[in-house]
């Protein structure tokens, strides 16, 4: 356990849907930074937040938007889902160099 | 796109062997670190090895680090089937935003009881 907690568990949505995925970070981590996870490929970033403000940000479209709140809590929302957006999501929490990564939110887009 | 690639992309070896996966990168690190992840779900971080560092232990594991050749390894001495999972490398380099990692593919790995 990482102390990072996600929700909710499993989520199926529709092409053109929208939908927001929630994270927890660890006690004291201020920096969260979330993921996408396609089946079989490894994790590719897609945003990190510190202290409320976006602080990098990968290779993914302006319908994938984030918000971090005042208690370091996260959200990642992604509008006009498609169907390639079908993935794990992860959201990692940091101290110094580890990321704490939380069990993942499994988006099905149909 | 993905920084690093893993060889092999899957291994089965029986309990007891050692087990070696390796990681390629394209760009300068910061540091590289290992992942381990149980069926599809949240990554847990096995090590963490420094650009300047060449050999960590860690229990069982052991990984080493080349930047000459942007390579590591990762070896899993004395395997048991609970090691069985996929096993990512990931880089931070000093051009990342924050500590943004940057992923290889991962090596699935199977140990057999």
């Amino acid at each position: 356990e990482t102390g990072v907690t996600q929700s909710p568990t499993h989520l199926i949505k529709t092409r053109g849907q929208q939908v927001t995925l929630r994270c927890s970070s660890q006690s004291g981590h201020n920096t969260v930074s979330w993921y996408q996870q396609a089946l079989g490929q490894g994790p590719q970033f897609i945003f990190q937040y510190y202290r409320e403000e976006e602080n990098g940000r990968g290779n993914f479209p302006p319908r994938f938007s984030g918000l971090q709140f005042p208690n370091y809590s996260s959200e990642l929302n992604v509008n006009a889902l498609e169907l390639d957006d079908s993935a794990l999501y992860l959201c990692a929490s940091s101290s110094h160099n580890e990321q704490f990564f939380g069990p993942g939110t499994r988006l099905t887009v149909l | 796109s993905q920084q690093g690639e893993e060889d092999p992309q899957a291994l089965s070896i029986q309990e007891g062997e050692n087990a070696t996966m390796n990681c390629s990168y394209k760009t300068s690190i910061n540091n590289l670190q290992w992942y381990r992840q149980n069926s599809g779900r949240g990554l847990v971080h096995l090590i963490l090895i420094r650009s300047n560092e060449r050999e960590k232990h860690s229990g069982r594991l052991r990984v080493t680090l080349d930047t000459s050749k942007k390579s590591s390894s990762l070896l899993i001495t004395a395997s048991r089937a609970a090691d069985t999972a996929s096993y990512f490398c990931a880089t931070e380099g000093p051009n990342n935003a924050g500590n943004m990692l940057t992923f290889g593919g991962g090596t699935r790995l199977m140990v057999k009881p």
